[in-house]
């Protein structure tokens, strides 16, 4: 089936460690983004790709870190820098129908 | 910064009923809204979309109208079901290279729906 894969789902981290979370998709799409989500808050851009070696800061960029080496894969690093990880993140890729979103991955640090 | 809110954040009613959420938003050259419905624990899920060239777009169960004149958008979910209790976002696309960026969307704070058998 085609869609968007986020894992892990759950991920703990202790400080001071840089983690890795995957997204892959398999819809052909050019655009990846992902975003953060707080308890009782909307989601926030972190970083987008709009096409394969190209990404740019979204509106929470610092702590963070991307590539996009792939066209169905946009990893996400949350480095030691970022002050304040323990979100929901949530990866998307897009068409002209707005952005379709995976099932995110709930990162805790420990 | 420009936002989109929210003007109610929790909303309960009962079976059968009609339920309406409601957002504003701020940046009035935004073209392109979206209603997104997340349940606890998933990603948000696409219900409907608009243009800022229409007024009001239907779907099955769902109406979506925008008002340019007050910035002002609204979800209308008919004949209200159990399983549509989740938290209801309204999102609006931002520009890339002059162009709609379908996702770089800006977030409202959400509306909890709870449906009551």
């Amino acid at each position: 089936d085609g869609g968007i894969t986020q894992s892990p789902k759950y991920l703990f981290r202790k400080e001071g460690q840089n983690v890795t979370l995957s997204c892959e998709q398999n819809l052909n799409h050019d655009a990846m983004y992902w975003y953060r989500q707080d308890p009782g808050q909307g989601l926030r851009l972190i970083y987008y790709s709009q096409i394969v070696n190209d990404f740019q800061k979204g509106d929470i960029a610092e702590g963070y870190s991307v590539s996009r080496e792939k066209k169905e894969s946009f990893p996400l690093t949350v480095t030691s820098a970022q002050k304040n990880p323990t979100a929901f993140y949530l990866c998307a890729s897009t068409t002209m129908k707005g952005a379709f979103f995976g099932q995110g991955t709930r990162l805790t640090v420990v | 910064g420009e936002s989109v809110g929210l003007h109610l954040p929790t909303l309960s009613v009962q079976e059968g009923d009609n339920s309406i959420i409601n957002c504003a938003y701020s940046n009035s050259a935004s073209d392109y809204f979206i209603w997104y419905k997340q349940e606890s624990g998933k990603g948000p899920q696409f219900i409907i979309d608009i243009r800022s060239n229409m007024d009001k777009r239907q779907g099955q169960r769902v109406t979506v109208l925008l008002n340019k004149t007050v910035k002002h958008l609204s979800l209308q979910i008919a004949a209200t079901q159990p399983g549509d209790s989740a938290v209801y976002f309204c999102a609006e696309a931002g520009t890339f290279a002059g162009g709609t960026s379908y996702g770089k969307l800006t977030f409202g704070q959400g509306t909890i729906l709870t449906v009551h058998p």
